[in-house]
């Protein structure tokens, strides 16, 4: 089966760091994504890790563990314009791209 | 260079309707993704296509089909609509079959009543 697990809501406060985890379980694999989506609008990408480590970008930095299952995305100095939903995804690799999502994590940043 | 384009970008249907959905991929990309997601989840793969073939179907009823055109556009059809039909319909596309760089559009909110 397939299955990709990450909170449903987190709160954090302006300036701070806040760290966003996300297990998975596939029948394969061939990379994880982090997308941020903002109400009502399309995902946006934001990492791509298919090797173990952390993979830095400004502020955000997306760290993957393949034995474990197991990614997360950190997000330094937090602005209010960072309050959206961060989407845990997976492509299982093989003849397509498709993605599989989580169900998302929805990240309240707070004055 | 235009992104993903998706129409309509709002729509309202009765149950036991008929919708179609249309997506226009970035010029140059030759693979169109369609992905369901309802309120509070994660997007569902629903199908890939890709030169104008079917190369991916996810787990949904025989209900809804696609297909792409010769200028790689896109269409997604649904029959006979349900509530629980009621969702974000998003398209993304990609270079290639494989790419593992893919781009959303903005969306479809369609409204079952």
């Amino acid at each position: 089966g397939q299955n990709i697990d990450q909170p449903t809501e987190m709160t954090a406060t302006e300036g701070a760091i806040v760290q966003i985890n996300c297990t998975y379980q596939t029948s394969g694999f061939n990379g994880l994504f982090w997308y941020q989506q903002h109400a009502g609008e399309a995902p946006t990408f934001l990492s791509y890790n298919v090797l173990d480590g952390l993979e830095e970008k400004g502020r955000f930095s997306s760290f993957l563990s393949r034995s474990k299952g197991y990614s997360y995305l950190l997000l330094k100095e937090l602005q209010m314009k960072d309050s959206a939903s961060y989407l845990c995804a997976v492509t299982p690799g093989g003849a397509t791209n498709k993605l599989i999502f989580g169900t998302g994590t929805l990240l309240a940043v707070q004055p | 260079d235009a992104g993903v384009t998706q129409s309509p970008t709002h729509l309202i249907k009765t149950r036991g309707q008929h919708v179609t959905l249309r997506c226009s991929p970035i010029s140059g990309h030759k693979s169109v993704s369609w992905y369901q997601q309802v309120l509070g989840q994660g997007p569902q793969f629903i199908f890939q296509y890709y030169e104008k073939e079917e190369r991916g179907r996810g787990n949904f009823p025989d209900r809804f089909s696609a297909r792409q055109f010769p200028n790689y556009s896109s269409e997604l059809n649904v029959n006979a609509l349900l509530l629980g039909d009621s969702a974000l319909y998003l398209c993304a596309s990609s270079v290639r079959l494989a790419t593992y760089e893919q781009y959303f559009g903005p969306g479809t909110r369609l409204t079952v009543t």
